[in-house]
């Protein structure tokens, strides 16, 4: 059974502060997509990272893919309170194409 | 114009009962799916539909029977509910059946809450 681990689960920070937020697993995954939740609605795709050692960037986000493709981390650049969310990374297991494997979230709370 | 389109937003019921979700996307998708999301936030697919195919069941209790009458629509039918099936279902579709490669569009969530 694949597995995302996330990590931190909960992250409590003040505007202008930097974080990272990361996606293990000891699995190989085709792709990871990260994607955002705000209460009450469904997630919104972020990013896609097909290749290992991808780098993306979103503006203050960015996304990286490890070089043997099992683990992932988003990075946040000074963050302002509208970053505040549900952030769900999810993996295509290399072979098990046709579903994601979504991890466990990371609830960021950015305060002013 | 909504993307993903799911009906009731709020579903509370007694155990026992059967119910069912709607679900319609107007993106012209060929792929449609139900995710089940509990309450420590955790979204576990349940379901994939290509063409009104199932390509994907997900150890699903025999008491959960999705539908595809047509591409746009995928409902869920749930017999039998019981406690822990309370949780936030969400639809999603997207172009094609390759889902680490495509953008899934969700839907808002239905709050199921079985008493």
């Amino acid at each position: 059974t694949q597995l995302l681990e996330q990590s931190p689960q909960f992250l409590s920070i003040q505007e202008g502060e930097n974080l990272t937020v990361y996606c293990n697993s000891s699995s190989v995954f085709s792709s990871l997509q990260w994607y955002r939740q705000e209460p009450g609605e469904g997630p919104v795709l972020l990013v896609t990272v097909v290749t290992g050692g991808e780098v993306k960037k979103l503006k203050r986000l960015t996304f990286q893919f490890g070089d043997a493709r099992k683990d992932s981390s988003l990075h946040i650049t000074a963050a302002q309170p509208g970053d505040t969310g549900l952030y769900l990374c999810a993996g295509e297991p290399y072979n098990q194409g046709g579903k994601l494997i979504f991890g466990q979230g990371t609830e960021l709370s950015v305060k002013p | 114009d909504t993307a993903v389109s799911q009906t009731p937003k709020y579903l509370v019921t007694q155990m026992g009962n059967d119910k069912s979700i709607k679900c319609e996307q107007n993106l012209g998708h060929d792929t449609m799916y139900w995710y089940k999301q509990d309450s420590k936030k955790f979204l576990k697919i349940m379901f994939s539909y290509n063409n009104k195919e199932l390509i994907i069941n997900e150890t699903v209790p025999n008491r959960f029977s999705p539908k595809s009458p047509d591409k746009a629509h995928l409902n869920l039918h749930i017999n039998s509910l019981e406690l822990g099936d309370s949780a936030v279902y969400f639809c999603a579709s997207s172009q094609a059946r390759l889902a680490g490669l495509e953008t899934q569009y969700f839907g808002p969530g239905t709050r199921l809450l079985v008493l």
